[in-house]
């Protein structure tokens, strides 16, 4: 079965530093999106994408994050300056179709620490 | 806002136990209902949904879930647990908006003891 594969599984960083989570998504799916939870706290949307562009954010996706897709078939999040507070498991997944949540599959997540 | 409530943050069973996570959900609208699984080190994985039609729905590994609207409830529920169960269930629902956004339960973490 295709799967959505995150690397690295585990990715330490010092706060104020640049992180970037990485995502391949199943090859024929078109939307994307990031998702993550906070130790002990609920999993959270983040943001989703589509053609190259956000189609809908949370409030926590603010000016430190951002999402690209660089070479067509990457799906990166980056956050430019870490905060302590941004330490979570990072989840992304990809649906083939616009979806309504039936069809969406998950990566294994990357558990981001900030030191 | 939407939000999903899981009621049961850690579940502890023998083998053979009888399993029920309860899940309910604020929205007046109508809602597609969800439950997740993630075993662990690996990914979240549909364990079954809800669209419409019959309130009672079967997922994989003998699981099921009831949606009760009056109650705004999709519990799941599995007979008689396995240690294979041990695992974080989570309930989410999507508000039909053709997203893909689910608004996620705060998870619960069921362990199942041989």
């Amino acid at each position: 079965e295709p799967e959505v594969t995150q690397t690295p599984s585990h990715q330490v960083t010092q706060m104020g530093q640049e992180v970037i989570l990485r995502c391949v998504p199943i090859s024929n799916h078109l939307y994307f999106y990031w998702y993550r939870q906070i130790l002990g706290q609920k999993v959270e949307f983040l943001v989703s994408f589509y053609n190259n562009e956000i189609s809908e954010k949370s409030e926590i996706f603010d000016d430190q994050f951002s999402v690209e897709r660089p070479d067509g078939s990457n799906f990166t999040l980056k956050i430019r300056s870490t905060k302590l507070e941004d330490s979570a498991m990072y989840f992304c997944a990809s649906s083939k179709d616009r979806s309504n949540g039936e069809k969406l599959f998950f990566g294994s997540g990357t558990q981001l620490s900030v030191l | 806002a939407q939000s999903v409530s899981q009621h049961n943050h850690h579940v502890i069973l023998s083998e053979a136990a009888s399993l029920e996570l309860g899940c309910n959900y604020s929205y007046g609208g109508t809602v597609n209902l969800f439950w997740y699984v993630q075993y662990p080190g690996q990914h979240l994985q549909l364990l079954l949904k809800y669209f419409s039609g019959d309130p009672l729905v079967k997922g994989i590994k003998g699981f099921e879930a009831e949606f009760i609207k009056s109650k705004f409830s999709f519990n799941l529920r599995k007979p008689s647990v396995q240690w294979s169960d041990t695992a974080e269930y989570f309930c989410a629902v999507n508000a039909q908006s053709n997203t893909g956004k689910l608004i996620f339960g705060q998870g619960t973490t069921l362990q199942v003891k041989p």
